[in-house]
């Protein structure tokens, strides 16, 4: 089983759709977490940190259930731009764990 | 913003040659890495490093080695190169503790013919 676990996608949504991702991780003593945004042959970008108490950037909310050990991620309004891979990041015992990505591609 | 400098953004080396690929970060970050990333597969850790001179194995340690002399350079070296070892390869570093995420750099994409 992989220590994080998403969905790969692709996700095709429209413009101005909400669309959400989750990932599960394995390790129940995980300490934090992000979201990062990969675009096409880039590296990736940290887009948000996750907090139990959920937190909210702009058009992008971001929720940790730790009982279930999953992570999600909200994008509402969704633009062209917002077109890439989405990599889901729990801490380990020293270092971070990156899931392989979900691909979210909006269309005009 | 921290910036996290690969010295070259593409690459392209003959099999059995020794390549040398270099990172530097500029933010005195403790912390410092060397991924590959291959489709499907996703990121692969190969080698960290927690101050200098000193340097952990990752998940896919074999056929590569690091150097870490100086606090801001952490070096990945194929030491022969092989086809297999064509992908790309993404630095990152992180001043440490446990809210802090990893900033990259913009990659270097290795093909080894």
């Amino acid at each position: 089983r992989k220590e994080v676990e998403q969905d790969p996608g692709p996700f095709n949504v429209p413009e101005g759709a909400t669309v959400a991702f989750n990932c599960t991780y394995s390790n129940s003593a995980s300490q934090s977490f992000f979201w990062y945004r990969q675009d096409c042959r880039k590296e990736p970008k940290l887009l948000m940190s996750v907090y139990s108490s959920g937190n909210e950037d702009g058009r992008f909310t971001a929720q940790l259930n730790r009982a279930s050990q999953y992570i999600s991620l909200l994008i509402r309004d969704s633009k062209l731009s917002d077109s890439a891979t989405y990599l889901c990041v729990a801490r380990g015992t020293d270092k971070l764990i990156f899931g392989t990505g979900t691909r979210l591609q909006v269309f005009p | 913003d921290v910036k996290v400098t690969q010295s070259s953004r593409y690459l392209v080396k003959r099999t059995g040659e020794k390549v040398f690929l270099e990172c530097v970060q500029d933010m005195d970050h403790e912390n410092m890495f060397w991924y590959r990333q291959d489709p499907g597969l996703g990121l692969r850790l190969i080698y960290f490093s927690y101050d200098v001179k000193m340097k952990e194995k990752g998940d896919i340690p074999e056929g590569y080695s690091v150097s870490r002399e100086k606090k801001e350079r952490f070096s990945l070296i194929l030491e022969s190169a092989s086809t297999n070892q064509t992908s790309m390869y993404l630095c990152a570093s992180t001043p440490g503790g446990y809210g802090y995420g990893y900033t990259f750099g913009s990659g270097t994409r290795l093909t080894v013919v």
